[in-house]
């Protein structure tokens, strides 16, 4: 079973942040945070990932929690085409295996 | 550009037929894995593969084996289909510390009738 806690969907205006919580309540020491997400038929894209510190790369940014037990996924301008299903895993960068939850499903408006 | 290909995009397979998945990747990875996902179910995980000749199960093993008999190609197959196996099937790749994530392929949905 998925480790994470995410609401199941949240609306953002385009253009504005979109801000994604994620609650990662059983994380170890050693697990990271990824967040992926997934478009209408097709598989699901890495977006990013961090251990303990923030992290930004041209997708997006991540704010992990001090304690490590909760995360938020910013996308800084949203457009139309961020719609999508998003997901806050938590895993062993050794074994390589991630578990999805349900994730969020965002829709951005006009 | 790198990929995790994902041989047919559609597939229509009766009952009780034997149905292989196929699925290359380009970028070296040590690790693939096979998901099903359904709607409400999300993404589950059936088997992963360390290295070549290796595999694990994953959650939902059960009605289906896999190959690897090679790095770069990871098979999945249903020894005799069922009309419950009927979703969408993903492959991934990683390298064996998954820091940098998984690479998706775009998907087989499959139909068992």
């Amino acid at each position: 079973d998925a480790k994470t806690t995410q609401p199941p969907s949240m609306d953002c205006a385009e253009g504005r942040a979109a801000n994604l919580p994620c609650n990662h309540s059983t994380i170890s020491g050693n697990e990271y945070v990824y967040w992926y997400r997934q478009i209408h038929s097709q598989g699901p894209q890495y977006i990013i990932h961090g251990l303990k510190n923030n992290e930004t790369n041209e997708m997006a940014s991540l704010i992990i929690t001090e304690d490590r037990k909760s995360s938020t996924l910013i996308l800084p301008h949203a457009t139309l085409r961020d719609t999508a299903v998003y997901y806050c895993i938590d895993g062993s960068g050794n074994t390589g295996k991630l578990i999805f939850g349900q994730g969020t499903t965002l829709q951005v408006k006009p | 550009d790198v990929k995790v290909t994902q041989s047919s995009r559609y597939l229509v397979k009766r009952t009780g037929e034997k149905v292989f998945l196929e699925c290359v990747q380009d970028m070296d990875h040590e690790n693939m894995f096979w998901y099903r996902q359904d709607p409400g179910l999300g993404l589950r995980l059936i088997y992963f593969s360390y290295d070549v000749k290796m595999k694990e199960k994953g959650d939902i093993p059960e009605g289906y084996s896999v190959s690897r008999e090679k790095k770069e190609r990871f098979s999945l197959i249903l020894e005799s289909a069922s009309t419950n196996q009927t979703s969408m099937y993903l492959c991934a790749s990683s390298f064996r510390k998954a820091n940098y994530g998984y690479t998706f392929g775009s998907g087989t949905r499959l139909t068992v009738v």
